[in-house]
């Protein structure tokens, strides 16, 4: 099954620095989803994005759904320490019913 | 609150054991889903079931196989374990419906030596 190209692998930041990320398709997809995974835990979903063009923010965190719908980007301004963890996108398809695809996941470190 | 559950965080299995993944949600959800997660590759889904007895392949089914006797339970089963099937392996359900939100299980780390 195609996967999301989503860059960078990971990253390694001082706290207090903004960090952006991305997630790429060949496809559209009509929804487009964020989830942050900690250590040892299972990922949990941060922002759904539902129209091309969308922007949506939750905290510290902002989400863009890419006007192809072939793209969706994730910035966190301010970074802290918490926010250590590995970011995945996740694209679903109308058609696809509750399947989504995900990216390869961005590891991000933050260095105090 | 809610819960999904697996029954092992660490599993360590021998090549050509019979290994069985459980997990547990306690939502009423349709929807389950198995993934495996692996550096890079982000996680690939394995097995999804909608209903009880009903099960659909994923993208990498190749040595697994699932049961779903309940609603709230969903079985991952790796009839031969194979070293290539070292990996995290993660639950999660969903709601039936155009419901984003897929809740996941903290996962279990399975070797196989």
């Amino acid at each position: 099954g195609q996967q999301l190209n989503q860059s960078p692998q990971s990253m390694f930041i001082q706290e207090g620095e903004d960090v952006s990320m991305n997630c790429t398709s060949s496809s559209i997809f009509n929804t487009w989803l964020w989830y942050k995974q900690e250590p040892g835990e299972g990922p949990v979903l941060l922002i759904a994005l539902y129209k091309a063009g969308e922007l949506t923010s939750n905290g510290r965190l902002t989400a863009q759904f890419g006007i192809t719908r072939k793209d969706s980007f994730l910035n966190i301004s301010a970074s802290i320490p918490s926010d250590v963890g590995i970011y995945f996108c996740a694209g679903r398809r109308d058609n696809a019913g509750n399947m989504l695809t995900f990216g390869g996941g961005t590891r991000l470190m933050v260095k105090p | 609150d809610v819960k999904v559950t697996q029954s092992s965080r660490y599993l360590v299995k021998r090549t050509g054991e019979k290994v069985f993944l459980e997990c547990v949600q306690d939502m009423d959800h349709e929807n389950m889903f198995w993934y495996r997660q692996d550096p890079g590759l982000g996680l690939r889904l394995i097995y999804f079931s909608y209903d009880v007895k009903m099960k659909e392949k994923g993208d990498i089914p190749e040595g697994y196989s699932v049961s779903r006797e309940k609603k709230e339970r969903f079985s991952l089963i790796l009839e031969s374990a194979s070293t290539n099937q070292t990996s995290m392996y993660l639950c999660a359900s969903v709601l039936a419906g155009l419901t984003d939100t897929q809740y996941f299980g903290p996962g279990t780390r399975l070797t196989v030596l």
